[in-house]
């Protein structure tokens, strides 16, 4: 079945230094891709998505493109904030699927 | 919009009681779902409604049972809570946007059954 992997935390960087966050995935149709953002105490809000092979989504100095040959959506961001500190969660779905399957989530705190 | 909200925020059981996890969303989504987070495994879908009247079992619906009556409202029922339903448990609702979907999520219920 569908699935997505996202690589294991919790990460912990200085301000203003770069941020990746790797998520491969695995799936039989085309999929969606998302990355959501989880603050301490909310629900999760979507940071961004891409829909199609090489998309790039991008939202609040965050990017992430749609590799298809590497089934890969890294996120990434150039100088990180200590307002960034969050949990991101990669997740997938496929348009005829009622499913969005989820990482386990990256937990990011950035010290000032 | 208020979005989706979920009541109550925090909640203790002790095992075998039962109680009701409310969710409502006001963008006349038709899509809604639950949710439960636990560390180190993301959110998994316990159950689904694609449409009032329409429920579907998701990945883990073992323990919960779900009524979808109006557009607006989708509870969670658990019928005798088990320690093992300690959880994060989120609504969402989504729409359908091109090719894709928007899933919007509610704030989350923190349950402990002791």
């Amino acid at each position: 079945g569908d699935s997505v992997t996202q690589m294991e935390g919790p990460v912990t960087l200085s301000e203003e230094a770069f941020l990746t966050i790797n998520c491969t995935y695995t799936a039989t149709g085309y999929p969606s891709l998302f990355w959501y953002v989880q603050y301490p105490g909310e629900g999760l809000q979507l940071l961004l998505k891409a829909t199609k092979a090489d998309d790039k989504g991008s939202n609040k100095g965050f990017e992430a493109t749609y590799r298809k040959e590497t089934t890969s959506f890294h996120l990434e961001k150039g100088s990180v904030q200590v307002s960034d500190s969050a949990v991101y969660f990669c997740a997938l779905t496929t348009y005829n699927n009622n499913d969005m399957r989820f990482g386990a989530g990256t937990r990011l705190t950035v010290k000032p | 919009n208020a979005g989706v909200t979920q009541t109550p925020k925090f909640q203790v059981l002790k095992t075998g009681q039962s109680m009701t996890l409310q969710c409502a969303q006001d963008m006349n989504h038709e899509y809604m779902s639950w949710y439960r987070q636990d560390p180190g495994m993301g959110l998994r879908l316990i159950h689904y409604s694609v449409g009032a009247g329409i429920t579907d079992q998701g990945e883990v619906p073992n323990g919960y049972n779900v009524s979808r009556s109006t557009t607006e409202d989708f509870p969670l029922r658990l019928l005798s809570a088990a320690p093992s339903q300690t959880s994060v448990y989120f609504c969402a609702s989504r729409i359908k946007t091109g090719s894709s979907y928007e899933q919007y999520f509610g704030p989350g219920t923190r349950l402990t059954v002791t």
